[in-house]
């Protein structure tokens, strides 16, 4: 299984919205509805922000939303904070019982 | 409070095997709704699942490490193990433990803290 691809960074201000894609096969993405999405600030651990593509774990902020079409899913960040900057990381089951992740994206808020 | 701890040697010498334990605390290993977890992340990279278990031993690895990672399950000591043979530079990473949340083998969602581990003679 190949991973996931990202795009390596994404930039924007305070206040804006963004997206972060995330492009997989018809094996994985395409074929499941489990996709999760995790935050990494440097140093620390990976933090679950999105799973099943959607939905939010308790805690996390309304601002994070996820969808999927077709091959590919989406990260979007809403209502843009200094605090969102990290590396952002999905992940897909695939068949087989296959976890695969995506390369990560680097998000800076200017 | 779930907590997941790794622990084990921060170098290993290469074509050794490498050793690691996660030990948890706040929710017994025993439960048969859970997974539990390896992925790594060599330094500057991105995140590389490397297996799951569940407490009866039911494993699952990534194709690409497969011929060489060995996962276990310590239910007395509240533990899970990764032994990953024959090791090279490109398996230096930090090492994170992790869980899967109950009834879902499909992500993580807690996550230990990391431990890095070196492979260098």
């Amino acid at each position: 299984q190949s991973a996931l691809t990202q795009p390596a960074s994404v930039s924007g201000s305070p206040g804006q919205s963004i997206t972060i894609s995330c492009t997989g096969a018809s094996s994985d993405i395409g074929d499941y509805n489990y996709v999760s999405w995790h935050q990494q600030h440097p140093g620390k651990a990976p933090r679950l922000i999105i799973y099943e593509v959607s939905d939010r774990p308790s805690g996390v902020s309304s601002r994070f939303s996820g969808s999927k079409s077709g091959n590919t899913a989406s990260l979007t960040i809403s209502g843009l904070q200094a605090e969102d900057e990290a590396d952002y990381y999905c992940n897909s089951y695939t068949s087989n019982n296959v976890l695969v992740f995506g390369g990560g994206t680097k998000l800076t808020v200017l | 409070q779930l907590q997941l701890l790794e622990s084990g040697p921060g170098l290993v010498k290469p074509s050794e095997t490498l050793s690691l334990i996660c030990t948890v605390s706040g929710a017994s290993i025993s439960s048969s709704t859970y997974y539990w977890g390896w992925v790594r992340q060599p330094p500057g990279k991105g995140l590389e699942w490397i297996g799951s278990i569940s407490y009866s031993g039911t494993v699952y690895y990534n194709p690409s490490l497969k011929s060489r990672v060995t996962m276990s399950v310590d239910t007395s000591k509240n533990q899970f193990s990764l032994r990953l043979s024959s090791v090279t530079a490109a398996d230096t990473a930090v090492y994170y433990c992790a869980r899967h949340p109950s009834g879902s083998y499909h992500h993580f969602d807690y996550w230990g803290q990391g431990t890095l581990v070196t492979v260098s003679s």
